[in-house]
Order: C-alpha cells, then structure tokens, then sequence
C-alpha cells in the first residue's frame, strides 16, 4: 500500500509569510505526528493528532498549528514566518495514538526554505 | 533544551568493520529508545529499540547496548556494508507519554 505522502516536497517562502504543508498518512492509520528536523537539532517534536483532535504537542510557539480532517490527512500551519524555520517538516503516520513508536512511518518530508 | 545527544555528527568506517554510534540522553524518565536510520530524500525508517529493562539488543547485524546508570546507549552494525551509509538518528521517549524526542543525527559512511 502506498506509503505518507507530503506535498510539496519543496517549498520557498520570504519573511512574514504563512505556509501550510499536507500530509496524508497510509491508509487505515489514524493518527499523524508532526517532526521538525534542523541541522544541528535533529528532529523536533511539533504536535499529534488522532481522529481530528490535537493529543500531545511539543515545545513550538503559537505560530505553529496543525489540524486534521475526518479522511486522516493532515496539515500543518506556520505565520509569520521567521528565517529560523527553514527546515525538514516530517510527518510520520501510525495507527493508534500511542503506538508502538516503530509502527510509526515517515513520510519524505516537506523542505521548507524561509528567505 | 536536547534531551538526547548524538555528540558525534559524523562517522566514516571501512566496509566490513564495525560501526559504532553513541547516544546520552539526560531525562531520566525516558523508559524505551530506538534508532533510525534516514537516506537522503526519504523519511526516518525504524531500526531497533530497546526497553529499559534490558541491556541489549540484537537484530542480525545492528546490536543496541543500554546503560542506564550512564544514560548512554549505542549502536553497533557488524559487518558494516555500503549500505548502511546513512544518516542514523537516535530517540528516546518515556511510553506512556509517547512524544519522540530524537538526537541531531550521526553520519555514517562506509567506505569500500
């Protein structure tokens, strides 16, 4: 079966603007989970959702927000965009809230670049 | 704040030797940690995990060591092959809180 997918996969943006990414998780899976991946930081948890409601969130400011809809897809908000959020943005999709973390896949992520 | 550290961002090993990859983490609630391996362009793809009730773990040729007194963990892959150049990520995460908190990432390149 297919496997997450990201749109774009590549993205250029300049200061102040807003972006939103898309994730659609494998089919069956419920619940998505948002990465944040820096050179030098590694991945950055963002925020989970599992049938259309947020279930944890990591340490991002309020310029950071997410949502999911009643397919299971995924999308991720960014305003006011600032330089230090160019970056990897990972999506990784699992069946349950919770799972087992190696059930959770990754998707090949969104590279976003902010000028 | 880096609850997990990868001190190490690159590692070059000639094929067929060992590889080993050094992980400290500093939150000592994480209860359960797995290693990642990342190819360019591709997401994170599961590698091993271990629990903190064990020591070690094995799966064919990756092994990873846990010693919780020193909150360290590593990753050895015996015999290394080109293949395994990547980039190998190591996470932490305490399971019934189970955000992923994940190191920066080691380099790993295998030379022939």
């Amino acid at each position: 079966k297919a496997g997450v997918t990201q749109t774009p996969r590549y993205l250029i943006k300049t200061r102040g603007q807003q972006v939103t990414l898309s994730c659609s998780p494998i089919s069956g899976h419920r619940s998505v989970s948002w990465y944040q991946q820096t050179p030098g930081q590694g991945l950055q948890f963002l925020f989970e959702y599992f049938s259309e409601t947020q279930r944890n969130k990591g340490n991002f400011p309020g310029r950071f927000s997410g949502r999911q809809f009643s397919n299971s897809r995924s999308e991720m908000n960014v305003s006011t965009l600032e330089l230090g959020d160019s970056a990897l943005y990972l999506c990784a999709s699992s069946l349950a809230v919770g799972a087992v973390q190696e059930t959770q896949y990754f998707g090949p992520g969104t590279r976003l670049l902010v000028l | 704040d880096q609850q997990v550290k990868q001190n190490s961002p690159s590692l070059s090993v000639q094929e067929g030797r060992i590889s080993i990859l050094n992980c400290d983490y500093t939150n000592s609630m994480f209860d359960y940690f797995l290693w990642y391996k990342k190819y360019p362009a591709e997401g994170p793809t599961f590698l091993i995990s271990i629990s903190s009730i064990k020591d070690k773990n094995e799966d064919g040729r990756f092994t990873v060591f846990l010693n919780k007194s020193a909150k360290h963990l590593s990753l050895h892959i015996v015999p290394s092959q080109p293949g395994d150049s990547a980039v190998y990520f190591c996470a932490a995460m305490v399971r019934n809180d189970y955000k992923l908190s994940f190191g920066a990432g080691t380099t790993v390149t295998v030379r022939a």
